[in-house]
């Protein structure tokens, strides 16, 4: 099984800072077709996970684009330009390489 | 905008069985393949099963192979998990999600789940 590594585990970002998420694989996640299957969701309080990044890098249709993915192999960062208020809740990676994982998640709030 | 709606969740005794069903809408359901994931707060999220968009392909969990059936009815856009020998750690809110494509092991929309709990 892959495990998925999430750091920082929790975050508290004042609105308009910036904010990084790192999600570390326990292999990689390139697979032969040069695809890389990993993706970001964001779980808002009370609703289900709403996707934001596909394959790395691909914002989902309507994810705004102060939301970012970058990555490789192993090692891919989220990164949020300006934090809103509305952007609170618990982020999570995911691969499907290989049969889905997910990581333990990180949540974010407003300072 | 898609709408996925789960039914069927509810209070079991270990060793006995529950069906959870899906209702999709929305998009053209047989178009694409679907997921079932669970949801705790101490395992975090849980992959459960996968199924191709028009049932040939299937996949489970390791924690559920054996117990669990995933299907699906495109006729009348509805996904299922038959849930057989539950355990106490089954229990969890079961989230069906859709895939991106036919075959995909990714998924993008998910419903807002129905809870299953496993307890004597």
């Amino acid at each position: 099984e892959i495990v998925l590594t999430q750091t920082p585990r929790s975050l508290s970002v004042t609105p308009g800072q910036p904010a990084s998420i790192s999600c570390r694989s326990s292999q990689s996640l390139l697979h032969s077709t040069g695809y890389t299957f990993f993706y970001w969701y964001l779980q808002k309080p009370g609703q289900p996970p709403q996707p934001l990044i596909y394959e790395v890098s691909n914002r989902f249709s309507g994810v705004p684009d102060r939301f970012s993915g970058s990555g490789s192999g192993t090692d891919f960062t989220l990164k949020i330009s300006r934090v809103e208020a509305e952007d609170v809740g618990i982020y999570y990676c995911m691969q499907s390489k290989y049969l889905p994982t997910f990581g333990q998640g990180t949540k974010l709030e407003i300072k | 905008q898609v709408q996925l709606v789960e039914s069927g969740g509810g209070v079991v005794q270990p060793g006995k069985s529950l069906r959870l069903s899906c209702a999709a809408a929305e998009f053209t359901f047989s178009n694409y393949a679907m997921h079932w994931i669970r949801q705790t707060p101490g395992k975090g999220l849980e992959w459960v099963a996968f199924i191709s968009h028009n049932g040939s392909n299937y996949l489970y969990a390791d924690s559920v192979t054996g117990r669990f059936t995933i299907s699906r009815d495109n006729s009348k856009n509805r996904l299922f998990l038959q849930m057989n020998n539950l355990r106490p750690e089954d229990t969890a809110l079961y989230h069906c999600a859709k895939g991106l494509h036919s075959g995909s092991w990714s998924f993008d929309y998910w419903g807002q789940g129905t809870l299953v709990t496993v307890s004597s």
